[in-house]
């Protein structure tokens, strides 16, 4: 069965410092690999995706992520944290052999402070 | 891009009622899914509304329960029925498309119902 482990609920950073939000997955095929973020009171907002290629996939706000299939990895990171930065982030994975479902993980808060 | 929005935004119900969620997309999408938050929890997949036929649950869920409608490609609805307060969460619906580029094997969201049963 496919599964998602975000190992910290809470990452916390001081504004301008590097951030790294990890995140493990477990697929029997290939994956497609998603960061999403959720605001306080909004949905959620998509960040960037791994399909296949570059492992070092770039999105939105200056995220970046990089899959390593040896270590069933895809960590989310930014070189320097704001404090708008701080949400709830979300990794998902989906089988593609298994059709079009998203398995989420349980989500990691990040809190930059100023 | 597309705009993806929901009604209501948030709604307070008593116990034993029906809320009907509403998801409006200003393109046509082939995909249209519902999701449940519950209140620090991740996010479950409820079903996979489909246009013209039932909808596809996932374990656990029901259609009794959550009646699902999509009459075309644009909108879908979600009922909660006779809601207890274990229903309270945040709905939301998302939506991906294989004819649009940016929504190529990407799920895209709507911005939540949060609902709360008394």
């Amino acid at each position: 069965a496919q599964s998602v482990a975000q190992p910290e609920d809470q990452v916390n950073v001081a504004e301008g410092n590097p951030l790294t939000v990890k995140c493990t997955y477990s697929v029997s095929g290939n994956p497609y690999l998603f960061w999403y973020v959720q605001y306080p009171n909004r949905g959620l907002q998509f960040l960037l995706k791994y399909i296949t290629g570059d492992n070092l996939v770039k999105g939105s706000y200056g995220f970046e992520a990089e899959f390593n299939k040896s270590q069933t990895s895809f960590h989310l990171k930014k070189p320097s944290a704001l404090v708008s930065d701080s949400a709830l982030y979300f990794c998902a994975v989906r089988d593609i052999r298994a059709g079009t479902a998203l398995i989420f993980g349980k989500g990691t808060t990040l809190s930059v402070s100023s | 891009s597309a705009v993806i929005s929901q009604k209501p935004s948030r709604d307070i119900c008593q116990r034993g009622t029906s809320l009907t969620i509403q998801c409006q997309v200003d393109s046509q999408v082939t995909m249209m899914f519902w999701y449940r938050q519950q209140p620090g929890q991740s996010l479950t997949l409820i079903a996979t509304a489909n246009q013209g036929s039932e909808a596809t649950y996932e374990s656990g869920f029901v259609i009794d329960k959550f009646p699902i409608s999509r009459p075309n490609l644009t909108f879908s609805t979600l009922t909660v029925s006779n809601m207890s307060p274990e229903d309270s969460s945040i709905y939301l619906c998302s939506v991906e498309s294989s004819g649009l580029a940016e929504f190529t094997d990407t799920q895209y969201f709507g911005p939540g119902t949060r609902l709360t049963v008394l």
